[in-house]
């Protein structure tokens, strides 16, 4: 196993458009996470999975924001009419359930809004 | 909640130097404590994890310590070198969330 795996690594998009992201986790990793972080900003929060179960989201999950985890494996998150302040470093995590075990990061997917 | 606070912001040093990064957080009820570091536009790569029973992990030139009743944790480096010039980050998951909370970072600058 390689790794958190996340795609695109780029994405330039128009505003009002849609986008998904893709994130694959280490495959024994039971939980994920996203994360979204600015510039000079540390990451913050948005919303985690345990299993297929989505068992937490952040106030800053608009309902424009939607996560998934269908077999409890990959998950997707998709912005839907995309603002210029969505523009952000979009950041994936999974862990294992088990207190202090640490999380492991993707390279993250780069969103531009113009 | 659980706020995080890295200080300081930037820290520019020669090679060579020896120094300390710094990270506090609001409540001491935690899991653990991770320092990751990040290069510009890239991932976040982990450093260390110091679980909440543990005070102190060893990696390299790599030394952090856990003060879990000041709620402060620091991260030493040795011999400073360029290639260690990244943004650290400190991060704690607290008991009861199911999140870690990420401190803004040190932008840590290492000159040849």
């Amino acid at each position: 196993d390689t790794g958190v795996s996340q795609n695109p690594r780029h994405k330039i998009t128009k505003r009002g458009q849609n986008v998904t992201f893709r994130c694959d986790p280490i495959s024994e990793h039971n939980r994920l996470y996203w994360y979204r972080q600015t510039l000079g900003q540390g990451p913050e929060f948005l919303t985690y999975f345990q299993n297929e179960a989505q068992l937490e989201k952040s106030r800053l999950l608009s309902d424009r924001f939607s996560a998934e985890r269908p077999k409890g494996s990959f998950s997707t998150l998709e912005i839907q009419r995309t603002e210029q302040g969505d523009s952000a470093m979009y950041l994936c995590a999974s862990s294992l359930v088990m207190a202090g075990y640490g999380y492991t990061f993707g390279s993250g997917t780069r969103l531009t809004v113009v | 909640k659980q706020e995080v606070t890295q200080i300081p912001a930037a820290l520019s040093v020669p090679e060579g130097e020896n120094l300390v990064l710094n990270c506090s957080f609001t409540d001491s009820a935690i899991y653990n404590l991770q320092w990751f570091r990040q290069d510009p536009g890239k991932g976040l790569t982990s450093l260390l994890l110091i679980q909440s029973s543990q005070r102190e992990q060893t990696s390299g030139r790599l030394n952090a310590s856990l003060d879990k009743s000041s709620g402060r944790s620091t991260l030493y480096i040795a011999a400073s070198q360029p290639g260690d010039s990244a943004t650290y980050l400190c991060a704690v998951e607290r008991k009861g969330n199911n999140d870690m909370r990420f401190g803004a970072g040190t932008r840590l600058t290492v000159k040849p």
